[in-house]
């Protein structure tokens, strides 16, 4: 059992490029969400999902995309990567009460 | 919107001390949650609150929530070097079944021999 796996651990991006955070988690838990965490600031909700197929934006989902189309996945694309991206990406799934969090991403756009 | 503040954001005690983190919180809300993060780490989960009067202990750390406040604290007895890492609280608000977690900034939490 796995729990929740997030790859990459560490990412350096160029200003202008693209790429994906992949979150997979192996418990069958419809619920998952991705944070971002920045300095003083907690974490702060991007996007969600309820269950494959249905997405939804939280706080601050602009410059990201999200798609659920399996249960196990939750991968996080940013489209035109932007200084403003920098920061440690963490993917959670939930059921009831309880969640649970990848280690996380550490993403640097230069 | 759901807003949720903590304090202190910083921290430094000495080891033996007794302190409290307190958790503010905008709305009504069904859950409240605590993680602790150590450095460059994950969420680890330490305490779930689900009702006003709630209140749970696990070693030197306990939490409550008085929802009429809206409000909980995490009290500290006896801190140990251990104990120092990053405290967030994290509030669900009512009425929804999505799961959407709203977070403090966190408290930096320090514990000197």
């Amino acid at each position: 059992n796995a729990g929740v796996t997030q790859t990459p651990k560490f990412q350096v991006l160029k200003t202008g490029q693209s790429m994906t955070l992949q979150c997979a988690q192996d418990m069958n838990h419809e619920y998952m969400s991705w944070y971002r965490q920045d300095p003083g600031m907690g974490l702060r909700l991007i996007h969600y999902s309820v269950g494959a197929g249905i997405t939804d934006q939280g706080e601050v989902p602009n410059g990201y995309n999200v798609s659920r189309s399996t249960t196990e996945d939750f991968p996080l694309r940013l489209l035109s990567a932007a200084p403003s991206q920098t920061s440690v990406y963490f993917c959670a799934s939930r059921i009831n009460t309880e969640a649970f969090f990848g280690q996380g991403t550490r993403l640097t756009v230069v | 919107e759901l807003k949720v503040e903590q304090n202190p954001l910083f921290l430094s005690m000495q080891e033996g001390k007794n302190y409290t983190i307190y958790c503010n919180y905008s709305t009504t809300s069904d859950r409240l949650y605590w993680y602790r993060q150590d450095p460059g780490k994950s969420l680890e989960s330490l305490f779930v609150l689900l009702s006003n009067g709630a209140v749970k202990q696990e070693g030197r750390l306990m939490a409550s929530l008085d929802t009429k406040a809206r409000l909980s604290t995490l009290h500290i007895t006896a801190a140990v070097h251990d104990l120092s890492a990053t405290y967030f609280c994290a509030v669900e608000a009512s009425g929804g079944s999505n799961y959407k977690l709203t977070f403090g900034k966190g408290t930096l939490l320090t514990v000197n021999p």
